[in-house]
């Protein structure tokens, strides 16, 4: 049980549609990052978030968007869905003090684009 | 840029077999190597970490060695359980401001009895 949360577990959306996925991360924990996970692949690095700013982000379209909220609460959002979206969507929280930086991953959300 | 090389799946073993999956990285700093492990229907739980060249990280009888110069972190656990039947991922990560994780494609590991 790492203490890192995240809603929905599963999604269903049409192409086109567009969907936010939540995430809670570890008490103390102040960086927040998105990964993309695609049957039988490892995750791909989406974002991360660091005290409410973007810190770096991956190879990924400007139609995947984020949030970090004052909490250190974090949403992806992805517009204009696309079938390749399908996939896991894993946060992981990090937090300071920990030297190596070290990520702390919630069971995701898997969506299902149709 | 960089990326993990991992041995292809899945490895099915008999229970107390010993165990290997491979890792070899790319990086063009020095990074910190990690294995990471999915159950089904379960996200990422950080097994082991090595920091620093001929680092030895363990947990639950995992091991893996920081080789830079084979620029590999192989994975080994000496007698293996239904219960370690899972899926293997090998990462790194260069630190820094955005600690972004690169990750291999992941083993499957599949013990029987």
């Amino acid at each position: 049980e790492t203490g890192v949360t995240q809603s929905p577990t599963h999604l269903i959306k049409t192409r086109g549609q567009q969907v936010t996925l939540r995430c809670s991360s570890q008490s103390g924990h102040n960086t927040v990052s998105w990964y993309q996970q695609a049957l039988g692949q490892g995750p791909q690095f989406i974002f991360q978030y660091y005290r409410e700013e973007e810190n770096g982000r991956g190879n990924f379209p400007p139609r995947f968007s984020g949030l970090q909220f004052p909490n250190y609460s974090s949403e992806l959002n992805v517009n204009a869905l696309e079938l390749d979206d399908s996939a896991l969507y894993l946060c992981a929280s990090s937090g300071p003090g920990q030297g190596l930086n070290i990520q702390y991953f919630g069971a995701g959300t898997r969506l299902s684009v149709l | 840029g960089n990326s993990v090389t991992q041995m292809e799946g899945p490895v099915t073993l008999s229970e107390e077999a010993f165990l290997t999956i491979n890792c070899t990285y790319t990086a063009t700093g020095y990074p910190s190597l990690f294995w990471y492990v999915q159950y089904p229907g379960e996200g990422l739980q950080l097994l082991l970490k090595a920091t620093k060249a001929d680092d030895k990280g363990s947990n639950k009888g995992f091991e893996a060695t920081y080789r830079k110069e084979t620029t590999s972190f192989h994975l080994e656990k000496g007698s293996v359980q239904v219960s370690d039947s899972a899926v293997y991922f090998c990462a790194l990560s260069e630190g820094g401001t955005a600690s972004k994780l690169t990750f291999g494609t992941g083993t499957r590991l599949q013990v029987t009895l």
